[in-house]
């Protein structure tokens, strides 16, 4: 079955910290995957896609297929960056674009 | 460009009425979502549109009906409304094609059923 486990409910850092968000999958095809962020109250926003292989907003996330996992990284946090975070799949073979979200991991960066 | 518009934006009901959520997208895009958000559990997909002219079932499609009127619009039905449906509903729209293409979110519609 597919499935999109982020582990941490929150996490909270101090401000200059590195953070990594946790995302583990589960998914026998070619998945295709991605970082949502929703600020306080607002509407999700595309943050990052494996395969674009991109920094946004100095966030990085790498697809390792052997551990199934696309954690997401940021050497030093700003407070701007508290939110919450969701990792979400989609098959890559299907062109339904269902995506499959995890449950969330709240950032709180701390001043 | 709007992107998605969801109405309405809030709204309260009692146990039993019923209520259409309205979605809107402007990007011409193929499909379109319906989406849940409950604390602790992501989001969840209720039914989507892969096309215009279908539908089809999603994760959690139960007390749920959709119709996509055409192209643009995607609208989700609640026929009798429960306490367990108070959440956040977010609409969403995809172009087509693979190839890592995202969803486009709306705002949300905060319901909440008494």
């Amino acid at each position: 079955a597919q499935r999109v486990t982020q582990p941490e409910k929150l996490l909270s850092v101090f401000k200059g910290a590195p953070v990594e968000l946790k995302c583990n999958y589960s998914y026998s095809g070619s998945p295709e995957l991605f970082w949502y962020v929703q600020y306080s109250r607002q509407r999700l926003q595309l943050l990052l896609r494996h395969i674009s292989r991109e920094s946004i907003k100095g966030f990085t996330a790498d697809l390792n297929k052997g551990e199934t996992s696309f954690h997401l990284k940021k050497p030093f946090a700003q407070e701007e960056d508290s939110a919450m975070y969701y990792c979400a799949l989609s098959s890559g073979s299907s062109n339904t674009g269902k995506l499959i979200f995890g449950q969330g991991t709240t950032l709180q960066v701390k001043p | 460009n709007a992107g998605v518009t969801q109405t309405p934006k809030f709204q309260v009901l009692k146990t039993g009425q019923s209520m259409t959520l309205q979605c809107a997208q402007d990007m011409n895009h193929n499909s379109m979502y319906w989406y849940r958000q409950d604390p602790g559990m992501g989001l969840r997909l209720i039914y989507y549109s892969a096309s215009e002219g279908t539908t089809d079932k999603g994760e959690v499609p139960n007390g749920y009906n959709v119709s996509r009127l055409n192209k643009r619009e995607f609208s989700l039905r609640l026929e009798s409304a429960a306490p367990s449906q108070t959440s956040v509903y977010f609409c969403a729209s995809r172009g087509a094609g693979g190839g890592g293409k995202p969803q486009h979110f709306g705002d949300g519609t905060r319901l909440s059923i008494l």
